[in-house]
């Protein structure tokens, strides 16, 4: 009955690979983020979607692209994966992009790049 | 443009001792405020927000938060700490338009480590 999970919660590979991150809310939410935090943790949203639309799209490589199937899933894909992209990423989801300005973040997923 | 600022990095009290987290924003409109909870190797818990209503806002677990508008601050309380309050806690803005609602981008403030001493 978890609101908003992530898979993997735990992610190690090696520089260069492409590797994804799954997200689900079963909140009905329309609206889904995606956040880097930084070995400060240091938050940065990245990217939010709404209804399948992308609405935010921050200073991002383009080596990230985020996927939305349908309003309940935010799926992050990073290739050819850097040193640097080394944090933990959290999702999140929010009722509308307008108007229902609290979001619900999922438990993160730790991405190690060796 | 916003911005978050709080204003302690690391804050540290006993167990039973009020608790006090600084927060200031900057906000070209009315702001939407909350502060969130992050326990060691979990994911953001909202502990309050405030939305342009009563100033003094209740969260969970004990905590209170004001918003104060002539000073641009929205500090964080609880009258008693317990040990299970240890975590980094995070002041956050959300810009609201001139319609009132929000573009959906929160900002973060760079947290604050609450240690709870016995």
């Amino acid at each position: 009955d978890t609101a908003v999970s992530q898979t993997p919660k735990y992610l190690v590979t090696q520089m260069g690979n492409d590797k994804s991150i799954k997200c689900e809310q079963n909140l009905g939410h329309d609206t889904m983020y995606w956040y880097k935090q930084d070995s400060k943790k240091f938050l940065k949203i990245m990217f939010s979607y709404n209804n399948k639309e992308l609405i935010i799209n921050e200073t991002v490589p383009n080596r990230f692209s985020p996927k939305s199937p349908d309003k309940a899933h935010l799926n992050l894909h990073i290739n050819s994966l850097e040193l640097g992209d080394s944090a933990v990423y959290f999702c999140a989801s929010s009722p509308r992009s307008s108007g229902g300005p609290e979001q619900f973040f999922g438990p993160g997923t730790r991405l190690t790049v060796l | 443009a916003q911005s978050v600022t709080q204003l302690d990095s690391h804050v540290s009290v006993s167990e039973g001792t009020p608790v006090l987290l600084r927060c200031n924003y900057s906000s070209s409109y009315s702001p939407s405020l909350f502060w969130y909870v992050q326990h060691p190797n979990k994911g953001l818990q909202l502990l309050l927000k405030y939305t342009s209503a009563a100033t003094l806002v209740k969260g969970i677990n004990g905590f209170e938060a004001e918003f104060k508008k002539s000073e641009t601050s929205f500090h964080l309380t609880k009258p008693s700490a317990h040990m299970s309050d240890a975590a980094e806690y995070f002041c956050v803005v959300s810009l609201l338009n001139a319609g009132g609602t929000s573009y959906g981008k929160l900002t973060f403030g760079q947290g604050t480590i609450l240690t709870v001493h016995p």
